[in-house]
């Protein structure tokens, strides 16, 4: 079956970096997402990895091992605002997305 | 980037009456809409996905006579909760993808909309 495995929760530090694993198995692969959802509110998209490597978009960065079936969001210099959860999703061969059940960190002063 | 907008943001509505909540795309044309279903401290799950013009193809376990799914246009998805029970509250939410990137491209959230019922 298909299958998105991701921690249930993080506890970081202000200031600091977190990296927040996911590994998948799916049918087929046709990039993988993270989202950021603050409580009560809606997913927003933070990126998208097809290709195996580390994408950089300000403090936070994505990378893809494909052979590997895993990826991680790594956030630097944390912010109080950080605090949310973080969702990780497959894009399977028939461009499904296959949504893991979130990480919610929490950041501590 | 693009905008989904969706309507109403929170209802609360007694037991046996329907919901309408409406999902648009502001700046981009959207053939396909996918409604998903959250409840506490759980992931998003995938209910229905729109397709404009056509009828909605539901998830195993989603009853397609209690939510009814209607894509009139390509900026345009509605979702009516009919005949609500208690167990029906949850936060429902859209979402979109611009149909000038094809299957692939990011998806573009509606607000969501949190629905209790009575």
């Amino acid at each position: 079956g298909q299958n998105i495995d991701q921690p249930t929760e993080m506890t970081a530090t202000e200031g600091a970096i977190v990296q927040i694993n996911c590994t998948y198995q799916t049918s087929g692969f046709n990039g993988l997402f993270w989202y950021q959802q603050h409580a009560g509110e809606a997913p927003t998209f933070l990126s998208y990895n097809v290709l195996d490597g580390l994408e950089e978009k300000g403090r936070f960065s994505s990378f893809l091992s494909r052979s590997k079936g895993y990826s991680y969001l790594l956030l630097k210099e944390l912010q109080m605002k950080d605090s949310a959860s973080y969702l990780c999703a497959c894009m399977d061969s028939n461009y499904q997305l296959i949504w893991g059940a979130g990480t919610k960190l929490i950041i501590k002063p | 980037g693009a905008v989904v907008s969706q309507h109403p943001s929170r209802v609360i509505c007694k037991s046996g009456t329907s919901v309408k909540i409406e999902c648009r795309s502001l700046d981009f044309q959207a053939t396909t809409m996918f409604w998903y279903r959250q409840f506490p401290k759980q992931s998003l799950m995938l209910m229905a996905t729109s397709n404009e013009g056509s009828k909605a193809t539901y998830e195993q376990g989603v009853e397609k006579d209690k939510f009814l799914i209607n894509h009139a246009s390509l900026t345009l998805s509605t979702l009516t909760v009919t005949s609500a029970h208690p167990e029906d509250s949850s936060f429902y939410i859209c979402s979109a993808r611009d149909r000038g990137t094809g299957d692939i491209g990011e998806l573009f959230f509606g607000e969501g909309s949190r629905l209790t019922v009575l």
